[in-house]
């Protein structure tokens, strides 16, 4: 089955700085990554996604990455503020039919005023 | 209002009396799946369900059931809970694929503590 890993497991920056959280997964089959974030309490909440088909995509400050070929994709935040203080989960899965979408072990992020 | 609703939201328990957490979602969604979230972990799937009468496991689904009679709902089960079922459970829903083929739509979650 597939295998996904996040890293780094707690990210801190000063707000205004940048933050990366890179995933790797293993099945080259999977083509579908959503990234979640949840919030202290909450449930999470789909903030971005990308097919295989597409390198990049960008949504005002967040944006993500995929390599295929290295089987990693990133999630990019730039200008952080406060309240993107939270848990970040990456997600693999396969598109079409229903298959388990399989999420790395999470990312706190802690943005600093 | 789009909803996923579980219920309790919070539950403790003594090991070994059988609990039932319920889920419900009004998006006609056809896929809904139960996840445990433990510290350092992240989200396990337990079970999954692709539609009425169709379950299967997830990554962990050693002592829970579940059952899909009707398409909102989606209850799980712990016939005779222990104290590692501690923890945070969520129940999701998702659509047929779409633009976002398989963009889950979380219940608020409950949390479940066995002694």
């Amino acid at each position: 089955g597939e295998n996904v890993e996040q890293h780094p497991s707690t990210l801190s920056v000063q707000e205004g700085d940048s933050a990366v959280i890179k995933c790797t997964y293993s099945d080259s089959a999977s083509n579908y990554f959503p990234w979640y974030k949840q919030e202290l309490g909450k449930r999470p909440q789909l903030i971005i996604d990308i097919r295989s088909n597409v390198g990049e995509k960008k949504d005002q400050r967040i944006a993500v990455t995929l390599n295929k070929t290295a089987k990693h994709f990133s999630l990019h935040i730039t200008e952080t503020q406060p309240e993107d203080s939270a848990v970040y989960f990456c997600a693999a899965s396969k598109i079409g039919g229903y298959s388990t979408l399989t999420f790395g072990k999470g990312t706190m992020l802690l943005v600093s005023p | 209002e789009a909803q996923v609703t579980q219920n309790p939201r919070y539950l403790i328990t003594v090991t070994g009396k059988k609990l039932t957490v319920t889920c419900s979602q009004n998006m006609n969604h056809e896929y809904m799946s139960w996840y445990r979230q433990d510290p350092g972990l992240g989200l396990r799937q337990i079970y999954y369900s692709m539609n009425v009468e169709v379950t299967d496991k997830g990554d962990v689904p050693e002592g829970y059931k579940v059952s899909r009679k009707e398409k909102r709902n989606f209850p799980l089960i712990l016939e005779s809970p222990s104290p590692n079922q501690t923890s945070l459970y969520f129940c999701a829903s998702s659509s047929q694929p779409t633009a976002r083929p398989h963009e889950q739509y979380f219940g608020p979650g409950t949390r479940l503590t066995v002694t």
